[in-house]
């Protein structure tokens, strides 16, 4: 079964850097996700596709602030030089033949 | 600017039916993928329902599949969902977002999401 897996918390101070964390499945570890930010009350937004192979393509106006990698079946998403408006739900979604799954959901504080 | 916008959210109670709309524009609608995708209050995000670009392909969540229809009309731009028989845990707000990859895959844009409340 395709499930993603998130840490619910995570926090880093203003100015820091922070590397959030996606796991697949077992057997599923070449698969693509993508990263979504969800600011307080807002919709989310789309940040970048993730490849295995650890390249990836940002959506529109995203900063090169955001950037992603990745370790077997981990895909993480790090956030330098963290600003106020980071603060925000972080949530990764991948795909598979006729189902779309999104993990849980990381909450970012920023400190 | 791509653009989505949902409409037709409300209060409906148990058992009963609603159609959500989600108008686009500014890219060519007829070419993407769409999705439904649902956040109960204070939950995480959840996809509901997928639909490819000339309506060949239509998949949804167990948990609404023979109860939801997801339906588009390309000449007008517009995304819909059908909800009947609905339940409390169906309460959320419904987003669409478009799918780029005719293949299906992530999504690239959202829309603002509209609030969808059951209950008698």
């Amino acid at each position: 079964q395709l499930v993603l897996t998130q840490s619910p918390s995570a926090s880093a101070s203003l100015g820091a850097s922070v590397k959030l964390t996606c796991t697949l499945s077992s057997g599923h570890s070449s698969y693509a996700i993508a990263w979504h930010q969800q600011q307080p009350e807002k919709g989310p937004r789309y940040l970048m596709k993730l490849n295995s192979d650890g390249s990836h393509s940002k959506g529109d106006g995203i900063p090169d602030r955001f950037s992603g990698s990745n370790s077997g079946a981990e895909r993480y998403l790090t956030i330098s030089s963290l600003q106020s408006e980071d603060e925000a739900d972080y949530y990764c979604q991948t795909w598979g033949t006729d189902n779309w799954v999104f993990g849980g959901g990381t909450k970012l504080t920023v400190l | 600017e791509v653009q989505l916008v949902e409409s037709g959210g409300g209060l409906v109670q148990p058992g009963g039916s609603l159609r959500l709309s989600c108008a686009a524009s500014g890219f060519t609608f007829s070419s993407y993928n769409m999705n439904w995708v649902r956040q109960a209050p204070g939950k995480g995000l959840e996809w509901v329902s997928h639909i490819s670009s000339r309506s060949s392909n239509k998949y949804y969540a167990d948990s609404v599949k023979g109860r939801f229809t997801i339906s588009r009309d390309n000449a007008k731009n517009s995304l819909y969902l059908q909800m009947n028989s609905l339940r409390a845990e169906d309460m959320a707000v419904y987003y669409c977002a478009r799918d780029p990859n005719p293949g299906g895959s992530y999504f690239d844009y959202w829309g603002q999401g509209t609030l969808v409340t059951v209950s008698s």
